[in-house]
């Protein structure tokens, strides 16, 4: 596609259930990235997808969280038994490779209730 | 470790100019990127610095020095729309945490 597209735009979960969100990067980008971004606050860095590398898991804040990619296309980010604190945008980016600057998609905004 | 920071909050004249600082402390450095987010909006790219010195576009520019560790963004000409938040980030050479954000600097621009 043209640009970086995420699913849903919104998403509204009972606290407890999982929830997948879903990020297709623009076509021919090998690097992936996933983001979360707190109300009013940065980017806080998840995990990053980079080609046939193990991903970089360093930013995954509990063992609720995973990803998984599929070859060098589509993304999905899992939440497992959802908290309240889970709640904000998860933003979605790719780049050609780890040298170029990384286009974003316009995320998912999470609300856990 | 790594560390970005910048102002939180900036104000400025419509018309003026207005320099956004970053100072950055990360274990490698293989670039560095500015980023403006409007409310409830996606980042988007505005400059990327990789050698010391100046990048120049249209009203935006940008400035390294890896020596110091530190960057700013220069808007001129500042129009209403360039109320944003601006977002620097850094791009560690060691991959590991391949492109790591500042908490951004919410830019006022008022009449």
């Amino acid at each position: 596609g043209a640009g970086v597209s995420q699913s849903p735009s919104n998403k509204v979960t009972e606290k407890g259930k999982d929830v997948e969100l879903r990020c297709d990067p623009i076509s021919g980008h090998t690097a992936l990235y996933w983001y979360r971004q707190r109300l009013g606050q940065g980017l806080e860095f998840l995990i990053y997808f980079q080609g046939n590398s193990a991903p970089d898991k360093s930013g995954l804040p509990s063992d609720r969280f995973s990803a998984e990619r599929t070859g060098e296309s589509v993304s999905t980010l899992t939440i497992q038994r959802t908290q309240q604190e889970d709640s904000a945008v998860y933003l979605c980016a790719s780049s050609f490779s780890d040298s170029t600057e990384a286009f974003f998609g316009q995320g998912t905004r999470l609300t856990v209730v | 470790g790594q560390n970005i920071d910048q102002p939180t909050e900036m104000t400025a004249t419509e018309g003026a100019i207005v320099q956004i600082n970053c100072t950055y402390q990360t274990s490698g450095f293989n670039g560095l990127f500015w980023y403006q987010q409007h409310a409830g909006e996606a980042p988007t790219f505005l400059s990327y610095n990789v050698l010391d010195g100046l990048e120049e576009k249209g009203r935006f520019s940008s400035f390294l020095s890896r020596s110091k560790g530190y960057s700013y963004l220069l808007l001129k000409e500042l129009q209403m729309k360039d109320s944003a938040s601006y977002l620097c980030a850094v791009r560690d050479k060691s991959g590991n945490t391949p492109l790591v954000f500042g908490k951004g600097t919410r830019l006022s621009v008022i009449a």
